[in-house]
């Protein structure tokens, strides 16, 4: 069963053009992230949401939109694409639990998205 | 400078080696540090973490935190071709979930 997955896989577009990630998932948690990472690897987090609810906002274009329907899902809407928006985004999830508690964050398999 | 300074590598090693890899961070209050493995076009997944300072072990990896020295290692013995991946070390925020990544180490290890 897969804990958390994300649609598309790939993604290739135009500049200019909007296009929206979803990510969902399964293992109950009432946290999810989006991280981007660029070409070398290097891996940040963009924004999470705690049940249906902001509580991260790193300095990120407002092009990129989250939105959380419900506690399982958390999906990224990009408009007017940039050249360096190219990367691959991944979704976690984890539970906020107890203040200096664990909470591993669990990661999707990631949205390679190509922008030409 | 960066919060969590990694060498991005590439190790390349023999099968059989002990490896080390490591990373400096920046700002000390941290309650987690933790080790993170990705495989070719997959996503992260956690590997070890440790808190506070100190060592802690899991098989064939050992991960260790000097705070002293603001430094993070992870040692991994009898290096096998499967552990060829890229090693992410990250730390904790003190304010809610935030993990703060190294660049990642792209570690091959070669039979």
């Amino acid at each position: 069963d897969t804990a958390v997955s994300q649609t598309p896989k790939y993604l290739v577009t135009q500049m200019g053009n909007d296009k929206s990630i979803k990510c969902e998932q399964n293992l109950g948690h009432d946290t999810m992230y989006w991280y981007k990472q660029d070409s070398k690897k290097f891996l940040k987090i963009m924004f999470s949401y705690n049940n249906k609810e902001l509580i991260i906002n790193e300095t990120v274009p407002n092009r990129f939109s989250p939105k959380s329907p419900d506690k399982a899902h958390l999906n990224l809407h990009i408009n007017s694409l940039e050249l360096g928006d190219s990367a691959v985004y991944f979704c976690a999830s984890s539970q906020m639990g107890l203040a200096g508690a664990m909470n591993e964050q669990f990661f999707g398999p990631g949205t390679r998205l190509t922008v030409l | 400078q960066k919060e969590v300074e990694q060498d991005p590598g590439p190790l390349s090693v023999p099968e059989g080696a002990i490896v080390s890899l490591n990373c400096t961070y920046s700002n000390s209050a941290f309650q987690y540090f933790m080790w993170y493995r990705q495989y070719s076009r997959k996503g992260p997944e956690l590997l070890m973490y440790t808190y506070s300072s100190g060592n802690k072990e899991d098989g064939r990896f050992t991960a260790q935190v000097d705070k002293s020295s603001k430094y993070i290692s992870l040692f991994i013995r009898d290096s096998q071709p499967s552990d060829s991946a890229t090693y992410l070390c990250a730390k904790r925020s003190e304010y809610g979930n935030k993990l703060v990544f190294g660049a990642g180490t792209i570690l091959r290890v070669k039979s």
